[in-house]
């Protein structure tokens, strides 16, 4: 079935360092994927959407210049956290459809602690 | 009105009861429907997708209903492994490009 690979699984960084989550198709390509943030016992919230060789689709609120987004080939797209600080602190899940727009397979997601 | 709405729960019932959640979605146009459970600090999985002639996988089931715009999700014979976090899924674009989920409904199931 489809994979898609997420790491790191868990990082903890001092404010105003940068951070990069990478997100990987393992056995398909993805032309979209999806950026997620989900805070504790809140739902996902869909941050951006990130297209293959092109900008990223960032939903109202979320901060293109902090949340850099990378879709560089088919099976790869990285989030950089910029200039982080601990209100950013948060579970960071991408996903990536395989099937059109029949069912989405997620990464195991990447715990962001901000300190 | 939010997007996609679901009832946050929790829902607490015995082994073998039967439980059923609602989600309802604002967007007529929406193109297709999924519920997706997530266990405690891990990433959402499929759970199931829903057709407009309903389906039923096992003691889940699976309902659409697009003159009220919602969707149901029924669990028969429940066992304590079914204690999670239920999240109803609408992918509201044209193609692969807008997917939101629901809030979730915590369902814990008890011995």
């Amino acid at each position: 079935g489809a994979v898609v690979s997420q790491h790191p699984s868990w990082v903890i960084c001092k404010s105003g360092t940068s951070v990069k989550i990478e997100c990987r198709s393992l056995d398909f390509q993805a032309t979209t994927m999806f950026w997620y943030r989900q805070f504790p016992k809140q739902s996902l919230m869909l941050m951006a959407t990130s297209n293959e060789g092109s900008k990223a689709t960032y939903e109202q609120g979320v901060e293109k210049d902090k949340f850099l987004i990378n879709h560089a080939s088919l099976t790869l797209s990285t989030l950089t956290v910029t200039s982080a600080h601990p209100e950013d602190s948060s579970f960071y899940i991408c996903s990536a459809s395989h099937r059109g727009i029949y069912g989405y397979t997620f990464g195991s997601g990447t715990r962001l602690t901000v300190v | 009105r939010k997007e996609v709405e679901q009832d946050p729960g929790p829902f607490n019932v015995p082994e073998g009861a039967t439980v059923a959640f609602n989600c309802t979605y604002s967007n007529s146009a929406s193109q297709s429907f999924f519920w997706y459970r997530q266990d405690c600090r891990k990433e959402p999985k499929l759970l199931m997708s829903v057709y407009s002639s309903g389906n039923e996988d096992g003691r889940f089931t699976a309902q659409l209903n697009r003159a009220s715009q919602y969707i149901s999700l029924l669990i028969r014979d429940s066992k304590l492994s079914d204690s999670a976090t239920y999240l109803c899924v609408v992918n509201i674009g044209s193609s692969a490009s807008k997917i939101i989920f629901g809030s979730g409904t915590r369902l814990s199931i008890r011995p």
